[in-house]
C-alpha cells in the first residue's frame, strides 16, 4: 500500500528553528510536495521537490532524498504565524497525490 | 480575486437528503478535484477532472458524483448523504498534474 508518515504534532519556540520530516512509501514518484494549512483555512502550496537536495524559498526549505523515501521541511526565525499544519504529499506513478495526514506545529512564544 | 469559490461554506444536513456542494474556478485551470479532510486523517480524493467533459474515480468515490460540463465548474453532489460524510470538502484546481493545487474555502458539511 502507499503511506506516506509525519509526526502528529511538534512544538517549537518564537525565533528558532525546526524541521519536520516526512517518509513516505509510493507506487512510483513525480515529486514531493509541501503545504501550510492554517488552522480553519485551506492549505496553500509552499514547495517542491522532484531531485535530491534541498530546495530553499526565504524562512523555508524543503529536502529530499529519493533512495532513502524521506523528506524534511526546515522553518527558520520562526514566528508565531509560523502555527499551523504541515502537510507532506508525493505524487505516484499515476499523478495523483498521496497526503500525509499533517504535523501541527505549536509557536511558543 | 481570482480563485476557487466553494459554496456553502457550512451546512447541517439530515441523513437521507441530497445535496450539492458548488465549486466554481477563474484561473482557467484544467484540473479540478474534490477532497474531504477528516481529523488524523491526510486529503482523501473523492473525484477528480482532468479537462471538462471528463471526470474520474478517487480513493473514497462511494456516495458522491460529479459533472465537469465545462472548465469553470465542478460540483459534488451527495445522493443520500450518510452520517459519516459528515467532513470538511475542499475544492481545488491545477494546472494540469503539476501537484500545485490551488484550493477552495471548504465547506463543512454535518450529516445529522
Amino acid at each position: 500500500g502507499q503511506n506516506i508518515d509525519q509526526p502528529t504534532e511538534m512544538t517549537a519556540t518564537e525565533g528558532a528553528i525546526v524541521q519536520i520530516n516526512c517518509t513516505y512509501q509510493t507506487s512510483g514518484f513525480n515529486g514531493l510536495f509541501w503545504y501550510q494549512q492554517h488552522a480553519g483555512e485551506a492549505p496553500t502550496f509552499l514547495s517542491y521537490n522532484v531531485l535530491d537536495g534541498l530546495e530553499e524559498k526565504g524562512r523555508f526549505s524543503s529536502f529530499l532524498s529519493r533512495s532513502k523515501g524521506y523528506s524534511y521541511l526546515l522553518l527558520k526565525e520562526l514566528q508565531m504565524k509560523d502555527s499551523a499544519s504541515y502537510l507532506c504529499a508525493v505524487m505516484d506513478s499515476n499523478y495523483q497525490l498521496i497526503w500525509g495526514a499533517g504535523t501541527k506545529l505549536i509557536i511558543k512564544p | 480575486i481570482a480563485g476557487i469559490t466553494q459554496a456553502p461554506t457550512s451546512q447541517i444536513l439530515a441523513a437521507g437528503r441530497r445535496m450539492t456542494l458548488r465549486c466554481t474556478q477563474d484561473m482557467r485551470h484544467n484540473a479540478m478535484y474534490w477532497y474531504r479532510q477528516d481529523l488524523g486523517l491526510g486529503l482523501r480524493l473523492i473525484h477528480y477532472s482532468n479537462t471538462a467533459g471528463t471526470t474520474g474515480k478517487g480513493e473514497v468515490p462511494d456516495g458522491y458524483s460529479v459533472s465537469r460540463a465545462n472548465t469553470d465548474d465542478f460540483p459534488l453532489t451527495l445522493a443520500s448523504a450518510v452520517p459519516s460524510q459528515t467532513s470538511v470538502y475542499f475544492c481545488a484546481s491545477s494546472v494540469g498534474n503539476t501537484g500545485e493545487l490551488f484550493f477552495g474555502e471548504g465547506s463543512r458539511l454535518t450529516v445529522l
